[in-house]
């Protein structure tokens, strides 16, 4: 099955950049999704369609993805920031929606 | 505002099925697919498949076929997601969540989920 791994945990001090990776065989073939989930709350997409932002998302989320590897940028992060980060693929080979294992950011 | 509206939870014994509703207002139900994931207690998302409110077409997670259900009312708004065969292993915060559907019959490349319900616990216990 198709497995996009990301690192369980990142920790990144205030006003730093948060870089995130999405691990998967040929990721820069697929459009790429990126949610924030923070406790006790459903997820909130950040980044869709690789590099974009919803409306009221800041532009100091960005999203870029090349080969087997898809990464969101967050920079100037405070103390908001910290939260759980997922990506997201459609497989179109196996017609599956996949998320990532997910990373928790944390903030110093 | 856009709004989808889940029970908060649900308690079965194993072997049983639930149907979880997810109620959506503030938009156009047949314009958006209506997603389904579930996140377990300090695990990751899981998706679990979808279906396109117009036409009824539906797409599920090899994991869970054979045992999820996807339907919707259209004349109330609705998406249910029905899961049978229960285990503790099914426990789990369910969510619903829409999808642009740019007038597509098939959600797949650039479907990203643009708002989430909240979630319904499913808790499986004997």
């Amino acid at each position: 099955s198709f497995v996009l791994t990301q690192p369980p945990s990142i920790s990144v001090a205030p006003g730093q950049t948060a870089t995130i990776s999405c691990e998967g065989i040929n990721i820069g073939h697929y459009d790429v999704h990126w949610y924030q989930q923070k406790p006790g709350q459903a997820p909130v997409v950040v980044v869709y369609d690789d590099s974009d932002r919803p409306s009221g998302i800041p532009e100091r989320f960005s999203g870029s993805h090349s080969g087997n590897t898809a990464t969101l940028t967050i920079s100037r992060v405070d103390a908001g920031d910290g939260a759980d980060y997922y990506c997201h693929v459609w497989h179109s080979r196996a017609d599956q929606h996949v998320f990532g294992t997910g990373t928790k950011v944390t903030v110093l | 505002q856009v709004q989808l509206e889940q029970p908060g939870a649900e308690v079965k014994k194993p072997g049983a099925s639930v149907k979880v509703s997810c109620k959506a207002s503030g938009y156009n139900f047949l314009d958006y697919f209506i997603h389904w994931a579930r996140q377990a207690p300090g695990q990751g998302l899981e998706w679990m498949g979808w279906i396109n409110p117009k036409s009824g077409g539906t797409s599920s997670a090899q994991k869970f076929q054979g045992r999820v259900i996807l339907t919707r009312e259209k004349s109330m708004s609705t998406a249910y997601m029905e899961l049978s065969g229960l285990t503790s292993n099914d426990t789990a915060v369910y969510y619903c969540a829409r999808a642009p559907g740019y007038g597509r019959a098939y959600c797949g490349a650039d479907c990203y989920l643009d708002f989430w319900g909240r979630g319904t616990l499913v808790t499986v216990s004997s």
